[in-house]
């Protein structure tokens, strides 16, 4: 079964830059695996946010940018904004299917 | 833009069926997929499978292969049915617009709950 591994939590400050990553229990994540990111705020569906690695949305704030960092998909978020605080999911490609990151909640203080 | 806009909250019981269907408001499906998700309480996001209306082209995940059937119209709206349900089913159901090639997943529905009860 694979797995999608994400940090569970990381906190960072007002104005920081902080980086999420994604990884995966098949080896080094590429650009085939389609790297999406989402975030999440309780009570409300996932907003897109990066899609095909580093790929924005037309809504996707410029502060958040995706890459691939050592085998890892990677959501880095610069200047963080006190609404940023939510929960941050991967999504990768496997052959067929979709496969979600577990998440990570991300606590700006 | 397209939004999408899920059916109403489901109390089941369980061995029963549920169908949740996603209406496309203010436009079509055109040439994407709609993707079902779920988020069951303190559990990791499941793809449950897609549909590609225009083409009648469905895809499952394994684990559902065997219980859920997506369906849709060729233009704004698509179903998802889980069969044989179990309390563990109880999760929010997600529809989200994909595409042919898995690129990503951009728009989503606002989300259907589920409560399975024995």
């Amino acid at each position: 079964q694979t797995v999608v591994t994400q940090e569970p939590s990381l906190t960072v400050s007002p104005g920081g830059t902080v980086t999420l990553t994604c990884a995966s229990s098949t080896g080094a994540v590429t650009s085939g695996y389609n790297p999406n990111w989402f975030q999440q705020k309780p009570g409300q569906p996932p907003r897109a946010l990066i899609y095909t690695t580093s790929s924005k949305h037309s809504w996707t704030p410029a502060r958040f940018s995706g890459s691939l960092l050592g085998g890892k998909a990677a959501l880095t978020l610069s200047g963080v904004q006190p609404e940023d605080e939510a929960d941050y999911y991967c999504l990768l490609y496997y052959g067929g299917a979709w496969v979600f990151g577990g998440g990570t909640k991300l606590t700006v203080l | 833009q397209v939004q999408l806009v899920q059916s109403g909250a489901e109390v089941k019981k369980a061995g029963s069926s549920v169908n949740v269907s996603c209406n496309a408001s203010g436009g079509t499906f055109s040439s994407y997929s709609i993707d079902w998700v779920r988020q069951a309480p303190g559990q990791d996001f499941e793809w449950l499978g897609r549909i590609i209306p225009m083409l009648g082209i469905t895809n499952y995940a394994q684990k559902f292969q065997d219980r859920v059937t997506i369906t849709a119209d060729k233009s704004t709206t698509a179903y998802m049915e889980l069969s044989s349900l179990r309390s563990e089913d109880t999760a929010v159901y997600y529809c989200a617009r994909g595409d042919y090639y898995y690129y990503g997943l951009d728009v989503w529905g606002q989300g259907t709950p589920v409560t399975v009860s024995s």
